[in-house]
């Protein structure tokens, strides 16, 4: 079964931690995505990977990092950096460059919270 | 500055009711109009998508129609059953052979519906 598997489900981060969300698809493609989703704010933009070693910072980078080593994983940091962790992460994937009117596959996200 | 915008924030319906929400973008370079729909605990899923060609889409008891003119579009969720009850995206994309065709989401309308 193709999907998108984020782990883990819930995440406990204390002050001054560093955590690294996991993003596994399988479902071939070469884009991918990490987006924050807050109450009322809809979805925002954190990083996005086109292809394998390559990535852009979105609207929100501030405070994360990424890393794209294999075409199937797309791991987010939680830096200290980021002074309100709060949210609902989701990681999306879609086809890649070139191809017309994309939909972006979603996973079912990662609740990180504050100890 | 929200690229594309989304109405209402909040929506209730009696059952066997329409639903209607509302999205409208201002860059005429958009080509692709998705609506996602998400349940609480989930990632988004992809409902019905349309492009600028055409004016209206229709799935089982989903229809968007698109205002080209207006730069507006809406979902319309006929005979709503409370099984419907969830919060519903749109959102719009750029085609670019070299780019990354990133959606821009609306903020989300939270639809209930009231047996």
């Amino acid at each position: 079964d193709g999907g998108i598997t984020q782990s883990p489900k819930y995440l406990f981060r204390k002050e001054g931690q560093n955590v690294t969300l996991s993003c596994e698809q399988n479902l071939n493609h070469d884009a991918m995505y990490w987006y924050r989703q807050d109450p009322g704010q809809g979805l925002r933009l954190i990083y996005y990977s086109q292809i394998v070693n390559d990535f852009q910072k979105g609207d929100i980078a501030e405070g994360y990092s990424v890393s794209r080593e294999k075409k199937e994983s797309f791991p987010l940091t939680v830096t200290s950096a980021q002074k309100n962790p709060t949210a609902f992460y989701l990681c999306a994937s879609s086809i890649g460059q070139g191809y017309s009117n994309q939909p972006q596959h979603f996973g079912d996200g990662t609740r990180l919270s504050i100890l | 500055q929200q690229q594309v915008k989304q109405s209402p924030q909040s929506l209730i319906v009696q059952k066997g009711g329409i639903s209607i929400i509302n999205c409208a973008y201002e860059n005429t370079a958009f080509d692709y109009f998705p609506w996602y729909q998400q349940f609480p605990g989930k990632g988004p899923a992809l409902l019905i998508a349309i492009r600028p060609d055409v004016s209206e889409k229709k799935e089982g008891r989903f229809t968007i129609s698109f205002n080209k003119s207006a730069k507006q579009f809406s979902l319309h969720i006929m005979d709503s059953q409370p099984g419907d009850s969830a919060t519903y995206f749109c959102a719009a994309s750029i085609y670019s052979q070299t780019g990354a065709n990133n959606l821009f989401f609306g903020t989300g309308t939270r639809l209930t519906v009231i047996p």
